[in-house]
Parts: C-alpha cells; structure tokens; sequence
C-alpha cells in the first residue's frame, strides 16, 4: 500500500471547518483513499472514502487532487466530540487497513 | 442492529498465563479483523479471516497468538503464555464480504489486555 504523510497536529475552533491535509504521492490508480478517527480510548470509525472523486457524506467531505498525490478531509462544522486522531490510509480494495501515526486534531472551544 | 462486540473490556493476568479475547461480528459480517495497539504505538494489523478461513496472518507477532474462528460467526483470539509486552488494547473489525473492496470495516471498542 501506498504511504500517507500526515501533520502530527492540528487545532481548529469550535464551529469552524477543519481541514485535515495528506499527502500519498505513491498511490496507484487502483488504491482508495479512506479515512478513519479514534476519538479518545474508542475504536476505529469510519469516515469516507473516495477513489478519483470528491465525495461527501454525513460526516465529512473528501477532496481528492487531480492527479489524487493529496487529499483534503473536510469536517464542516467541528465540535467539541471532533477531537480525534484521523488516520488517512490508502488501501486496494479487500487489502487491510494499515493504519499510521495520524493527525491528532484539537477543537478548541 | 448490535454493533461489534468484544469481551473482556479489560483483563488483567500475570505474566505466563492465558488469555482468551473474544469478537462478535455484526451479523452477516464475513471479513473479521484483529488489530492491537501496543501503549505508544500504532494501531497494527493482525490478522483477517474471510468467513472462518485465516485469508491473511502477517500481522501475528509469533506462535504465542492463536485465532480462531469456528463456524464463521465468532472469533477468538488466544495468548499462551502472556508476556508483559503483550499489554495494550486488541481491536476487532467485521465488514461484509461484498463490500470488503470498497465499504467500511466496523470497530469493536477493544479489550484491554494488561499483563503484570
């Protein structure tokens, strides 16, 4: 699988929208990108996941470069039950998640 | 629908004895997943079974673990004997077997594995 770079930390207010970069320069053209979260002690959530197209869904949206080096996760409207670690992973389908080190995202209030 | 589920949530043994983990799957799920994060580290792979057959075991740290999945539907997974950097949380994952290329995999809320 690919590999993901991803900021170590990032804040963002309350109410605002969180932007959450990753760069997977490597990625082939069969490789999805998904993203995951581990809010606190939890498991893992799924978030989205896109392949050449943004997509959006009720709890984020997944801006996809065109030549898909880099992807942005959009969460809206963050909130205080945002603040996570947020893995962004490319995978080909029916692989494993392999999960990095993650952007741990403080919302501040 | 119940989610995934994982028992114990916490178990705490002394270094040597066995530990037995076990994950329920969302019903009708035939991908299931284990994964562990070690206290510091990354989340890692340990293994994924298809229905009850082990379709990839790479992420098994050595003959000490044991998984199993009789049946197709729960899934245990065996430490014999527990070593203390055995300790951190073990995280299950089911999704269904039509969706493993492109759909989500759910997560268990982990058992808590200390070893004294």
């Amino acid at each position: 699988d690919a590999k993901t770079t991803q900021p170590t930390s990032m804040d963002c207010a309350e109410g605002r929208a969180a932007n959450l970069p990753c760069n997977h320069s490597t990625i082939s053209g069969n490789e999805y990108v998904y993203w995951y979260r581990q809010i606190h002690s939890q498991g893992p959530q799924y978030i989205i996941h896109g392949l050449k197209n943004n997509e959006t869904n009720e709890m984020a949206s997944l801006i996809i470069t065109e030549d898909r080096k880099s992807s942005t996760l959009i969460l809206p409207h963050a909130t205080l039950r945002d603040t996570a670690v947020y893995y962004c992973i490319v995978r080909v389908g029916g692989d494993k998640i392999i999960f990095g080190k993650g952007t741990r995202l403080h919302i501040l209030p | 629908e119940a989610g995934v589920t994982q028992f114990p949530s916490h178990s705490v043994i002394e270094k040597g004895q066995t530990v037995t983990l076990r994950c329920d799957p969302i019903s009708g799920h035939d991908n299931l997943y284990w994964y562990r994060r070690v206290m510091g580290k990354e989340i890692k792979f340990l293994l994924h079974f298809v229905k009850e057959s082990k379709q990839d075991e790479s992420g098994m740290p050595n003959n000490r673990f044991l998984a199993e999945r009789t049946g197709g539907t729960y899934s245990t997974l065996k430490v014999q004997p527990a070593e203390l950097e055995d300790s951190g949380v073990y995280f299950c994952a089911s999704s269904q077997l039509q969706l493993a290329n492109t759909g989500e995999l759910f997560f268990g809320e982990g058992s808590r594995l200390t070893v004294l």
